[in-house]
């Protein structure tokens, strides 16, 4: 059975200071890949996703993830983390195949302080 | 143009009554998903409407049941409930039009308490 592990709980950070939260996933077919964000109260929002073609993938808010499919990883970063970036992330595969279900990490909480 | 929609915001319940929470899918979405998201861990996947019908189920007992109605919105019931049911509940759709985009809109969800 597939299943992905976010290896971070929790990421406290600086301002402006650089982030890495962990993804690996376990599966033995293709697999989509996605980042999902949460604020306080509220419901997920698409950070990114990667479905094929160039391994790394960007958002429009500055955050990267990586595909590294030997590592079975999906790696989120993002250069330069602002306040605002306070929030649950979660990752998140879909086997192909199926019907859309997704299998979603247990979330890593990053905390971006002044 | 709305997104996904539920209600209530938020529910409290006692230990073997029943539930309905109601969702309605963003406007050109016809398939519907439940996710189930305890505190501290991500959601879980419930089961899936397409075509009014239950398509795909995730580990959950049949206390667990869903509806969808001609207008694609949907309803989770959760019968006999149990304190480990607390949880936010979180209703998801896509288009039927999105091809390989994959992209699930996702509700603000329905914050279940059993006490």
């Amino acid at each position: 059975a597939q299943s992905v592990t976010q290896l971070d709980s929790q990421v406290p950070v600086f301002e402006e200071a650089p982030v890495e939260l962990r993804c690996n996933y376990s599966s033995s077919v293709s697999v989509y890949l996605f980042w999902y964000v949460q604020y306080p109260n509220q419901g997920l929002q698409l950070l990114l996703k990667y479905l094929s073609g160039s391994t790394l993938v960007e958002s429009i808010n500055g955050f990267e993830a990586e595909f590294n499919k030997s590592q079975t990883s999906f790696h989120l970063r993002k250069p330069s983390v602002h306040i605002s970036d306070t929030a649950e992330y979660f990752c998140a595969v879909r086997p192909s195949g199926g019907y859309n279900k997704l299998i979603f990490g247990a979330g890593t909480r990053l905390a971006v302080h002044p | 143009d709305a997104g996904v929609t539920q209600s209530p915001t938020h529910l409290i319940k006692t230990r073997g009554q029943q539930v309905t929470l109601r969702c309605s899918p963003k406007s050109g979405h016809d398939t519907v998903s439940w996710y189930q998201q305890a505190l501290g861990q991500g959601p879980q996947f419930i089961f899936q409407y397409y075509e009014e019908e239950e398509r795909q189920r995730g580990n959950f007992p049949d206390r667990f049941s869903g509806h969808q109605f001609p207008n694609y919105s949907s309803e989770l019931n959760v019968n006999a409930l149990l304190l480990g049911d607390s949880a936010l509940y979180l209703c998801a759709s896509r288009p039927a039009t999105s091809g390989f985009s994959y992209e699930q809109y996702f509700g603000p969800g329905t914050r279940l308490t059993v006490t």
